[in-house]
């Protein structure tokens, strides 16, 4: 079983629609969590951090439910720029802080 | 924010031959640095973890002696694969960590190899 587990999608949504993507993680250690965003043949950039209260930054929510080992990611009102790959991430205890990523779920916002 | 380069962004080499990627921290001392690799349509892995000065610690499965690494300096790691094959083809995406913000980590624009 991969670490960190996400629906590969795509998911194709019109413009101004509402998307949610889900995440397991299998490592009960986990330490902190993250939400990146990578567009084609470039580098990963972080989009926010999860916290276990749950937080919001504009368009984008995250959620983060431990008993559970699942993060979320909804995006309000899609834009056409908003066409990426989401990548999980979460950073275990104990091990450097190194990140695991998950897959990625694509995202394509269509006219 | 905080800038990692990479250089060279793109590189074709012949099968056998040796490439060496050049990853620095342009206005931060990057105490960490991670190198990636990323396969199409898979997710980032993780190769190792190198501090200044010290020795990198390698992932399970990642050969220390195909992937050499280098921090020989607080804002330059460099990353060399070592007789190329094309199964080594890839995404190299280097990151570093350290300044004022020690727990984020910047990512450098990625590295792609062909090997042909």
């Amino acid at each position: 079983r991969k670490e960190v587990e996400q629906d590969p999608g795509p998911f194709n949504v019109p413009e101004g629609a509402t998307v949610a993507f889900n995440c397991t993680y299998s490592n009960s250690a986990s330490q902190s969590f993250f939400w990146y965003r990578q567009d084609c043949r470039k580098e990963p950039k972080l989009l926010m951090s999860v916290y276990s209260s749950g937080n919001e930054d504009g368009r984008f929510t995250a959620q983060l439910n431990r008993a559970s080992q699942y993060i979320s990611l909804l995006i309000r009102d899609s834009k056409l720029s908003d066409s990426a790959t989401y990548l999980c991430v979460v950073r275990y205890t104990g091990t450097a802080s190194k990140l695991t990523f998950g897959t990625g779920t694509r995202l394509q916002v269509t006219l | 924010g905080a800038v990692v380069s990479q250089h060279p962004s793109w590189v074709i080499c012949k099968s056998g031959t040796s490439v060496k990627i050049e990853c620095r921290s342009l206005d931060f001392q990057a105490t960490t640095m991670f190198w990636y690799r990323q396969f199409p349509k898979q997710s980032l892995m993780l190769m190792a973890t190198s501090n200044e000065g010290s020795k990198a610690t390698y992932e399970q499965g990642v050969e220390k002696d195909k992937f050499l690494i280098n921090h020989a300096s607080l804002t330059l790691s460099t990353l060399t694969v070592t007789s190329a094959h094309p199964e080594d083809s890839s995404f190299y995406i280097c990151s570093a960590r350290g300044g004022s913000n020690r727990d984020t980590q910047y990512f450098g624009p990625g590295t792609r190899l062909t090997v042909l």
